[in-house]
């Protein structure tokens, strides 16, 4: 089975450019989320979709950060314009939430060094 | 500034001995919980869940103990191997009036470390 797919696995970019980070959930699954891992903060959630619709912004940093569920298949996040600041490892994650189980299953991440 | 990263919890056993992680969780509300490995540079793979409903379930190897009282949660690993090396988090979770809500919370993590 296809798991939840990221694209780019690495990311190094410039201050001040735009990044787009992409990621494809798992087919059939309802719910997709966007988290942060550093090692000053762990795993932050960032923002969550349910049936393509954002629920839950309030990890989002601030307003150069945005993302968007344009299907059920697709979604991206993106920052404009990157800080260095924002390095981290950013994963996303999908789920089948309203069944028996709210696990999620993640990606491999984006690995983002902005320089 | 100097910044100052986390500094997690650390466990080395030795292969074949079992193994202990430990986790206090934030939200006495919480009813749903789950415990995950995270190997280097890969995301979290889920390793089993549990019910507020519960106090213990046992996967393949893992156990997981619930203590709702003190809000603990433990995952035990069995005859730990090497490839059980990773970083382990607990991650709570609020379901909403009967309905999943899915916001996960996640703990800091330990780092187990398993020698041959």
């Amino acid at each position: 089975d296809a798991g939840v797919i990221q694209s780019p696995r690495h990311e190094v970019t410039e201050m001040g450019q735009e990044v787009t980070l992409r990621c494809k959930p798992i087919s059939g699954h309802n719910s997709l989320f966007w988290y942060r891992q550093t090692m000053m903060r762990g795993l932050e959630l960032l923002i969550y979709f349910n049936n393509n619709v954002p629920i839950d912004d309030s990890g989002m940093p601030e307003d150069r950060f945005s993302a968007k569920m344009p299907n059920a298949s697709f979604s991206t996040l993106k920052i404009q314009p990157s800080e260095p600041r924002d390095s981290a490892v950013y994963f996303c994650a999908s789920s089948a939430l309203g069944g028996l189980s709210e696990k999620l299953f993640f990606g491999s991440g984006t690995q983002l060094s902005v320089l | 500034g100097e910044s100052v990263g986390l500094h997690l919890p650390t466990l080395s056993v030795q292969e074949g001995d079992n193994s202990i992680i430990n986790c206090a969780y934030s939200n006495s509300a919480s009813d749903y919980f789950i415990w995950y490995k995270q190997e280097s540079g890969k995301g979290p793979q889920f390793i089993i869940d549990i019910r507020s409903n519960m106090d213990k379930r046992q996967g393949q190897r893992v156990t997981v103990l619930l203590n709702k009282t003190v809000k603990h949660l433990s995952l035990q690993i069995a005859a730990t191997q090497p490839g059980d090396s990773a970083v382990y988090f607990c991650a709570e979770n609020l379901s909403a009036g009967g309905t999943s809500y899915g916001k996960l919370t996640f703990g800091q993590g330990t780092i187990l470390t398993v020698h041959p």
